[in-house]
């Protein structure tokens, strides 16, 4: 069974920083493209980041682009997403996804809040 | 605002058929199956429908997708209250490398 596990989420001052963390298993985490996709109260779904399997490529929402990092840690069968210059509107829940090849996700943690707010 | 487009909102009674629509272009729908999750509040979304009509165990017949060129349909047969909830469609965007999403739709079963 596929068991997606985020951590690391808070309340955090705009400007602040967060590393969110996602435990992956029940499948081969080294074989999966990765993603981090947000929902924002009230909101859709919106797609963060992706990182290949090995970490080589990664790509971005622009809205996000220079202040996000994504990476991963096969070994430990663990995706991060280090958050820097937070804003107000990057408070959502965030949620990690082994990615099928070319498709959305199919399965998903139950994700970590995140609120920015003074 | 949202790579794929979805109708804020939709209803019918129990019993009914209702159907959710999903308009994208040729970078994600019109090249790319399409995925449905449904989504009750507090909670993660779940795989309703994936690769354009397949249904992971467990999602009853009475779910079905299905494309057309640029956009994605969702049918729902046979509501029930308990249908009540928020629909998302998903698919790859060959542009973006990247799974993107519509607005999502309430559904309101009256």
């Amino acid at each position: 069974e596929v068991q997606l596990v985020e951590s690391g989420g808070g309340l955090v001052q705009p400007g602040g920083s967060l590393r969110l963390s996602c435990a992956a298993s029940g499948f081969t985490f080294s074989s999966y493209w990765m993603t981090w996709v947000r929902q924002a109260p009230g909101k859709g779904l919106e797609w963060v980041a992706n990182i290949r399997q090995d970490g080589s490529e990664k790509y971005y929402v622009d809205s996000v682009k220079g202040r996000f990092t994504i990476s991963r840690d096969n070994a430990k069968n663990s995706l991060y997403l280090q958050m820097n210059s937070l804003r107000a509107e990057d408070t959502a829940v965030y949620y990690c996804a082994p990615l099928p090849s070319n498709a959305p996700p199919k399965y998903w943690g139950q994700g970590t809040l995140v609120t920015v707010s003074s | 605002q949202s790579v794929l487009t979805q109708p804020p909102s939709v209803s019918a009674a129990p019993g009914q058929k209702v159907t959710i629509s999903c308009s994208g272009s040729s970078s994600n729908i019109g090249n790319n199956c399409v995925s449905w999750y449904r989504q009750f509040p507090g909670t993660a979304p779940k795989l309703l429908i994936y690769e354009c009509n397949k249904r992971p165990s467990g999602i009853p017949d009475r779910f079905s997708g299905s494309k057309s060129g640029t956009s994605a349909t969702l049918a729902i047969t046979g509501l029930q209250t308990g249908d009540e909830a928020d629909y998302y469609c998903g698919a790859w965007d060959s542009s973006l490398s990247a799974g993107v999403f519509g607005g999502g739709t309430k559904l309101t079963v009256l």
